[in-house]
């Protein structure tokens, strides 16, 4: 079964740039959740969407933007990284936001 | 904010014992999971819990919702090798699909 796809698999950055990590949910999935997890941590919620339009929002610095688009894939745009930035960013996806969310395999951001 | 306390934070097994961990929190949740994570990879969803007192299995695990709705636990019966990893609960509020997760409990299975 399709799951849900990241990418990159891995990035490396270095202070002060951009990245933009990219997430396609299970198809038919309309619902995306993005994740960061920082080394020996638990995930930490971020922000989500639902048909498109943004339904949640965590501790997702200002620096970060996010967005849904038509095909249901999302992406994360981080400017102005800093090293505390260097985590596993997961992106998950879910049918009509049910709580039965599945999570692709993460993007590991390095900032160096 | 929500705090989700998992406990043990780590456990140290023979293969073929059976393990008990819990997820407790200072607020109701609505939905609990049970989710798994290998090194370097996401979560895998195990188990998803929706109703106060439910008990539900999957294969050799069994969870819990709380009939507090505080707190949830995950029992895993005769462990094999392949059950090392951390295992984290996530609490979800009514209406929010975001989920608040635990700090996990880091198995390691002895073979």
């Amino acid at each position: 079964a399709a799951g849900v796809i990241q990418s990159p698999r891995h990035l490396i950055k270095e202070k002060r740039e951009t990245a933009t990590l990219k997430c396609y949910p299970i198809p038919r999935h309309d619902t995306v959740y993005w994740y960061q997890q920082g080394p020996g941590q638990d995930p930490q919620f971020l922000i989500s969407f639902y048909e498109k339009m943004q339904s949640d929002k965590g501790s997702i610095p200002d620096r970060f933007s996010a967005q849904q688009f038509s095909d249901y894939h999302s992406e994360l745009n981080m400017s102005s990284l800093e090293l505390g930035d260097s985590a596993l960013y997961f992106c998950a996806s879910s049918f009509y936001r049910a709580a039965e969310a599945f999570f692709g395999q993460g993007t590991r951001l390095t900032v160096v | 904010g929500q705090q989700l306390n998992q406990s043990p934070q780590s456990m140290f097994i023979q293969e073929g014992e059976d393990v008990s961990m819990n997820c407790t929190s200072s607020s109701i949740f609505n939905t609990w999971l049970w989710y798994k994570q290998d090194p370097g990879e996401g979560p895998v969803l195990l188990i998803a819990l929706y109703k106060a007192g439910e008990l539900t299995s999957n294969g050799r695990l069994t969870a819990q919702f709380g009939i507090t709705r505080k707190d949830s636990f995950l029992n895993i019966s005769a462990s094999i090798p392949s059950d090392v990893g951390i295992y984290f609960c996530a609490g979800q509020r009514a209406n929010a699909g975001k989920s608040t997760f635990g700090d996990g409990t880091t198995l390691t299975v002895k073979p």
